[in-house]
């Protein structure tokens, strides 16, 4: 399998809930990133691993937890999550080496509802 | 504040003629934009890109145009294919930080008429 690959595709939780999503990219990219898609708003960066090292948060409630423990893989973990934080959840990969300006490639992303 | 901005929402073309979708920023520190294709129930898909460097880039029916003065750039897509009928999205950032920094617009639906 090639790409970048996210499961679920559909995830439905309760408030109270825990559950993870999951990414797994097949490019040999060294960084990757988590971004949120919300109703009629930008793709917004949420966070960034480069070298499995994270780089960047940005402004993210704690209650997303990412984790990656390589650089083929990356979780995101939800815990109490809030009805408006249902939205498209896309990871993405790049090469990961600054001043390239290279192209991120994206997973199909998980469609999130919070009930 | 939204650094990248894509005013239309939507688009709808002719089959067989020219779609121009346009994108403006404010942040005169991007040099570098990339456009993005998404079809439903999918993710993004790199399209073209252009370096502040140029102010033309073109890869078969796409040219993207660059016009630094006015911080705006362009998308060109001729002939239109129904195929093409997707949300496009415009993203910018400073090359130095690689892709840490990719800036989205909120994207313009085209529709291709046949």
């Amino acid at each position: 399998e090639t790409g970048v690959t996210q499961t679920p595709r559909h995830l439905v939780m309760g408030m109270t809930n825990k559950k993870s999503l999951k990414c797994e990219q097949h490019l040999g990219h060294n960084a990757m990133y988590w971004y949120k898609q919300s109703a009629k708003k930008p793709l917004e960066l949420m966070f960034v691993y480069n070298f499995k090292e994270q780089t960047e948060n940005n402004s993210v409630p704690s209650r997303f937890s990412p984790e990656c423990p390589n650089s083929s893989h990356l979780f995101l973990h939800l815990h109490t999550l809030q009805p408006e934080d249902s939205a498209l959840y896309l990871c993405a990969s790049s090469q990961g080496l600054r001043g390239r300006g290279t192209e991120a490639f994206f997973g199909q992303g998980t469609r999130l509802t919070v009930v | 504040d939204q650094q990248v901005k894509q005013n239309s929402p939507s688009l709808s073309v002719q089959e067989g003629r020219i779609s121009i979708l346009n994108c403006d920023y404010t942040n005169s520190m991007f040099d570098y934009f990339l456009w993005y294709k998404k079809y439903p129930a999918e993710g993004p898909t790199f399209l073209i890109s252009i370096s502040s460097i140029k102010d033309k880039n073109e890869d078969g029916r796409f040219t993207v145009f660059l016009n630094k003065s006015a911080k705006h750039l362009s998308l060109h897509i001729v002939p239109s294919q129904p195929g093409d009928s997707a949300v496009y999205f415009c993203a910018a950032t400073k090359s130095n930080f690689g892709n840490e920094k990719l800036t989205f617009g909120t994207g313009t639906r085209l529709t291709i008429i046949p």
